[in-house]
């Protein structure tokens, strides 16, 4: 069965990066996009981008470039999403889900908290 | 961005029908989708393109709808639906709606 297994939960400073993984499992790793969505109480869930594992092509929501870098290594069927500069407006929980028009597949999200 | 809008709470008896609304702030043909959140856990699919069941989910679960109205039926409600509900478009750059929070009373 199709697996999405994220990483476990960050505490960070402000003005840091941090990088989440997703290892999925239970199928083609390069065949089916990856994309990464943002979830918080204030704005609810929001799409920051997709890659394309095979390829390695991506898109961003606008409102997320330059704040999120998308990345895959294909020999361990994981999927990295690396988010920079981060300030206390980044705490959120974040999830992986896998599609293209609609999201199948989700693993169970990261919480990151950006705290001094 | 395409905004969705979505009631933000229902509450309904078991073994009743309820009708969940989305609305599009423009047309997005068929491209939208249903999920069912559950408090601590990731959402699920249960409708993509409108209308179209995700394996697995039960029948009471249905869509409906075009351009810029959509529908998530189920029907009866069983005390297990209390959930968030999320719509989301795929016309353009994915986006979601605000969430419908149907309590079972």
């Amino acid at each position: 069965q199709v697996q999405l297994q994220q990483s476990g939960a960050e505490l960070v400073k402000p003005g840091t990066s941090v990088k989440l993984s997703c290892k999925a499992s239970g199928y083609t790793f390069t065949s089916n996009h990856m994309n990464w969505i943002k979830q918080t109480t204030g704005q609810g869930l929001e799409w920051i981008g997709i890659i394309n594992p095979g390829s390695g092509g991506t898109s961003y929501n606008v409102k997320f470039k330059g704040k999120a870098t998308l990345t895959v290594d294909k020999s361990s069927s994981t999927a990295f999403m690396q988010l920079s500069s981060l300030t206390p407006e980044d705490s959120a929980v974040y999830y992986c889900a896998s599609g293209v028009r609609w999201f199948a597949y989700w693993g169970q999200g990261t919480l990151v908290t950006v705290s001094s | 961005d395409t905004v969705l809008t979505q009631s933000p709470a229902l509450a309904v008896s078991p073994g009743e029908r309820v009708t969940i609304s989305c609305r599009a702030s423009e047309s997005v043909s068929t491209l939208m989708h249903w999920y069912q959140q559950k408090p601590g856990q990731q959402p699920k699919l249960l409708i993509y393109l409108a209308s179209n069941l995700e394996s697995g989910v039960p029948a009471r679960f249905s869509g409906s709808g075009s351009g810029t109205d959509f529908t998530l039926t189920i029907d009866p409600v069983e005390a297990d639906d209390t959930a968030t509900y999320y719509c989301q478009q795929s016309w353009n750059d994915p986006t979601f709606g605000s969430g419908t929070k149907l309590e079972i009373k």
